[in-house]
């Protein structure tokens, strides 16, 4: 079936670190990808998206790209904030949505 | 707008003990979601809804119950809770089925069964 499989955390990097969270995906068909974020007490929030392959999604300086022949959507940020620190999901919607385990960043001054 | 809000924010319930999970939205959505998330795992969907009076089940039904009798308002249900549904249940609701809409996210419920 579906799935989604994404790094492992937590992940601590400095003020204006480069940020990598690597997302792959299994899927039938061509699904539509996405990144949530989720601020400490809030709900997910959608982050960008991506719905067909070599499509890039980017928002607030983060970007991801639809990379069929990986079978990646991996999550990049050239320079990251304190205000960053979040738990960042990989999700993917076949027939039904199907979610990664979360990363959680933490951005230090 | 309050967007998602979910009721209580944290529980601790005895096996066996029953409890009513509120979800509530104020953006009119046709669909509703309950998910829960467990450490090491995704978000699994474990009923939705999509529109009052309707329910369906997700991919982890067992042991939960839903209903939509209000267009705004969806609650699960723990008839007889047991530690295995310890988690972090995440409601949410779209304007739309998924396979065109954003999902809109409460912050969760922790709910911890001894």
């Amino acid at each position: 079936g579906d799935s989604v499989t994404q790094m492992e955390g937590p992940v601590t990097l400095s003020e204006e670190a480069f940020l990598t969270i690597n997302c792959t995906y299994t899927a039938t068909g061509y699904p539509s990808l996405f990144w949530y974020v989720q601020y400490p007490g809030e709900g997910l929030q959608l982050l960008l998206k991506a719905t067909k392959a070599d499509d890039k999604g980017s928002n607030k300086g983060f970007e991801a790209t639809y990379r069929k022949e990986t079978t990646s959507f991996h999550l990049e940020k050239g320079s990251v904030q304190v205000s960053d620190s979040a738990v960042y999901f990989c999700a993917l919607r076949g027939n039904q949505f199907y979610f990664g385990t979360g990363t959680s960043l933490t951005v230090i001054p | 707008n309050a967007g998602v809000t979910q009721t209580p924010k944290f529980r601790v319930l005895k096996t066996g003990q029953s409890m009513t999970l509120l979800c509530a939205q104020d953006m009119n959505h046709e669909y509703m979601y309950w998910y829960r998330q467990d450490p090491g795992m995704g978000l699994r969907l474990i009923h939705y809804s999509v529109g009052e009076g309707t329910t369906a089940k997700g991919e982890v039904p067992d042991g939960y119950n839903v209903s939509r009798l209000k267009k705004q308002n969806f609650l699960l249900g723990l008839e007889s809770a047991a530690p295995s549904q310890t988690s972090v249940y995440f409601c949410a609701s779209s304007y739309g089925g998924w396979d065109s809409y954003e999902q809109y996210f409460g912050p969760g419920t922790r709910l911890t069964v001894t």
